[in-house]
């Protein structure tokens, strides 16, 4: 199995910071690599898939970039809403695998 | 708009099955495979199996292999998950969520249903 290994594991961070989150791949999965946002009590939301492309509606604060085994999730100015918790997932062989997830905090 | 809303709750004993439902609307339903995805009380997600709507080809996580059986009701758009021998191990968050892309290659998912909370114990 792949495994996904992300950093940090949570952060603080304060309204308008630039949040830089890692994703790191036990092997190569080119760019199969998707992000997901997670708020309490709800289900994972997509926010990129294929590494760097924005899903329809998500905030063009999102971006993603990397292939191969290191990617990044990067929220340019952090947002009230965008306290969450954040998961990057393989989708490159199967077992899908996901990341251990970052929770990012109100300083 | 493409809404998957999954059955209720429940509380099972160590031992018994448990059958969760994903009924799909919005899109046409034997276009994508639906995946269930699992997550336990502040753990990460975990995938359990995929199944291909229109023909019921299956591919499971190795983890649960011979306990989960993916199945799919075209009549009603509505996707099943059935676990077995449970444990309290099982007690999580169950999802469903549809593949984001109808082709191979890049896939991803999206959406997803709003989950069901599988509780077990004695």
């Amino acid at each position: 199995d792949i495994q996904m290994t992300q950093s940090p594991s949570s952060l603080s961070a304060s309204v308008g910071d630039r949040v830089t989150i890692t994703c790191r791949a036990s092997r190569s999965i080119s760019d199969h690599l998707n992000w997901y946002q997670q708020k309490p009590g709800k289900a994972p939301k997509l926010l990129i898939y294929a590494a760097s492309s924005l899903q329809s509606g998500v905030p063009s604060r999102f971006s993603g970039s990397g292939s191969g085994t290191d990617f990044t999730l990067t929220i340019s100015s952090l947002q009230p809403e965008d306290f969450a918790t954040y998961s990057c997932e393989q989708h490159y062989a199967t077992p899908w695998t996901f990341g251990q997830g970052t929770k990012v905090e109100i300083k | 708009q493409v809404q998957l809303v999954q059955s209720g709750a429940e509380v099972k004993k160590p031992g018994a099955s448990v059958k969760v439902s994903c009924k799909a609307s919005g899109y046409t339903f034997t276009n994508y495979g639906i995946n269930w995805v699992r997550q336990a009380p502040g753990q990460s997600l975990e995938w359990m199996g995929w199944i291909r709507a229109h023909n019921g080809n299956t591919n499971y996580a190795q983890k649960f292999r011979g306990r989960v059986t993916l199945t799919t009701d075209t009549s009603t758009s509505t996707a099943y998950m059935e676990l077995k021998s449970l444990r309290s191990d099982d007690t999580a968050m169950y999802y469903c969520a549809r593949d984001g892309s109808e082709s191979y290659g890049h896939n991803w998912f999206d959406p997803w249903g709003q989950g069901t909370l599988i509780t077990v114990s004695s």
